[in-house]
C-alpha cells in the first residue's frame, strides 16, 4: 500500500497521559500535514512541515502539542496530559512539492477517546 | 469570520436531482480551490480541483468567482452512491505557506 498510513488507527487514553501518533507519508511527498477534526466539522489545521522543517503552526495548537518530522520522511504527533477536549481525529495528509495546486492525500486517521 | 463557509446542510434531495453548494472564502490571496469528498468515518479524498474557468468531470461541475470569493459544485442526477460530505478547501497563505484550509463540510443524502 503506496498510501499515507497512520497509527494507531484507535486510541483510548486516560486523562492527563501522553499520546503519540505516527504518519508515514506516500514516499515521494516532501509536504505533511496534521489536521483535526471533530463530528460535524471540518479538518482543522494543525502544522505544516516541509521535509524536516516545521514552517507553520496553528493557534489552535497548544504547547501541549508537539510535532516532529525528524528525518523529513515519517512524523509524530504528540499530545501530553490530555484533556476531554482532545478526543478528536488526527488526521495526516502529504503532498508532493511543484506548486499550490498539488493534492493532499490523506490518512485513514487516528480516532482518539480521552476518558 | 471563519476563513471558508459552508453551509452544513443537510441537502435532502431525490435520485436523479441537480444540487449546487456553495463556499466563500475570506482571503482574497488564496491559491487553489477543491472539492473533497468525506464518507462517513472516512479520510477525505479529493473530488476535483477548480480552476479559474471552471471545470467539469462528468456529473460534477465546479466553478470560481475570484470577484465575489466563493466557489461552487453542482450535481447533476444525483446517485445515491453521492450521499456524503462534500469539504471545500482552499489554500491560504500563512507565513510563506499556503495551508489546505478546510470548511466545515456540506451533508448530502440522497434518497430513492
Amino acid at each position: 500500500d503506496t498510501g499515507v498510513s497512520q497509527d494507531p488507527r484507535h486510541k483510548i487514553t486516560k486523562r492527563g497521559q501522553n499520546v503519540t501518533f505516527r504518519c508515514d507519508p506516500i514516499s515521494e511527498h516532501n509536504r505533511l500535514y496534521w489536521y483535526r477534526q471533530t463530528l460535524g466539522q471540518g479538518p482543522e489545521f494543525l502544522t505544516y512541515f516541509q521535509n524536516e522543517a516545521q514552517l507553520e503552526k496553528s493557534r489552535l495548537l497548544s504547547d501541549r502539542f508537539s510535532a516532529e518530522r525528524p528525518k523529513g520522511s515519517f512524523s509524530t504527533l504528540e499530545i501530553q496530559r490530555t484533556e476531554q477536549g482532545d478526543s478528536a481525529m488526527y488526521l495526516c495528509a502529504s503532498s508532493a512539492s511543484g506548486g499550490t495546486n498539488t493534492e493532499a492525500f490523506f490518512g485513514q486517521g487516528t480516532r482518539l477517546t480521552v476518558v | 469570520r471563519k476563513e471558508v463557509e459552508q453551509d452544513p446542510g443537510p441537502f435532502n434531495v431525490p435520485e436523479g436531482a441537480t444540487v449546487a453548494f456553495n463556499c466563500t472564502y475570506s482571503n482574497s490571496a488564496s491559491q487553489s480551490f477543491f472539492w473533497y469528498r468525506q464518507d462517513c468515518r472516512k479520510e477525505p479524498k479529493l473530488l476535483m480541483s477548480v480552476y479559474s474557468s471552471g471545470n467539469e468531470d462528468g456529473r460534477f461541475t465546479a466553478q470560481l468567482n475570484r470577484a465575489s470569493q466563493y466557489i461552487s459544485l453542482l450535481i447533476r442526477d444525483s446517485k445515491l452512491s453521492d450521499s456524503a460530505t462534500y469539504l471545500c478547501v482552499v489554500r491560504i497563505a500563512s507565513g510563506g505557506s499556503y495551508i489546505p484550509t478546510f470548511g466545515r463540510g456540506t451533508s448530502l443524502i440522497v434518497h430513492p
